[in-house]
């Protein structure tokens, strides 16, 4: 069965720095996503991607918050100055039309990210 | 802020015996998913219900949608220690917004 793929499985990087997580999804979707999850809370939404432009933002996404998808497979979510609030599991998800038109969207296993 | 309520938060029962789970919200959605995941893994799909007072079965679990789309339930039917999990709900709102609210989720302990 067709899956969304993270890498990498776990990201340490010093605060401050630059950090890209990628994903690829399943090959026919259109609409992307990514959610985070602190450890012990709520997965929470960041941002959703279609067409090549952000479609939806939370409040999280500021401007330290970057999405791409440089070719026709990957999808990658960049900080660009890391702190270390910014620790936690960060999931990639990919729908085919969106939840407008009720499809669901599917997770990758996700990418931990610890900031020292 | 849209809130999406998960209860119970907490769950340990024994092998056979029944259980549910709800989801509840102020708000109407336009879809909803039901999801389980496991320690240091993503949200595994297991449903999506779309129309009011929609019911449907995956094997022993039956999910179920409200009339009015603000409320869902999950029925496992003589668990088993392999449901042991996570079991989240995710909401996408009526109003055209492509983003899931999730529920805290309710962690399920079957014991053999």
């Amino acid at each position: 069965e067709p899956e969304v793929t993270q890498t990498p499985s776990h990201q340490v990087t010093q605060m401050g720095q630059e950090v890209i997580l990628r994903c690829v999804p399943i090959s026919n979707h259109l609409y992307f996503y990514w959610y985070r999850q602190i450890l012990g809370q709520k997965v929470e939404f960041l941002v959703s991607f279609y067409n090549n432009e952000i479609s939806e933002k939370s409040e999280i996404f500021d401007d330290q918050f970057s999405v791409e998808r440089p070719d026709g497979s990957n999808f990658t979510l960049k900080i660009r100055s890391t702190k270390l609030e910014d620790s936690a599991m960060y999931f990639c998800a990919s729908s085919g039309w969106g939840a407008r038109r009720n499809q669901p969207q599917h997770f990758g296993d996700g990418t931990r990210l610890s900031i020292l | 802020t849209q809130l999406l309520e998960q209860s119970p938060q907490f769950l340990s029962i024994q092998e056979g015996e029944n259980l549910t789970v709800y989801c509840n919200s102020s708000s109407v959605f336009s879809s909803l998913q039901w999801y389980r995941q496991e320690p240091g893994e993503g949200p595994v799909l297991l449903v999506t219900v779309v129309t009011g007072g929609e019911v449907k079965k995956l094997k022993r679990l039956t999910f179920q949608f409200g009339d009015a789309r603000k409320d869902s339930s999950l029925h496992i039917t003589a668990a088993q220690p392999g449901d042991t999990g996570l079991y989240l709900c995710a909401g996408a709102y009526q109003g055209g917004s492509e983003k899931l609210v999730f529920g805290k989720g309710t962690k399920l302990t079957v014991n053999p």
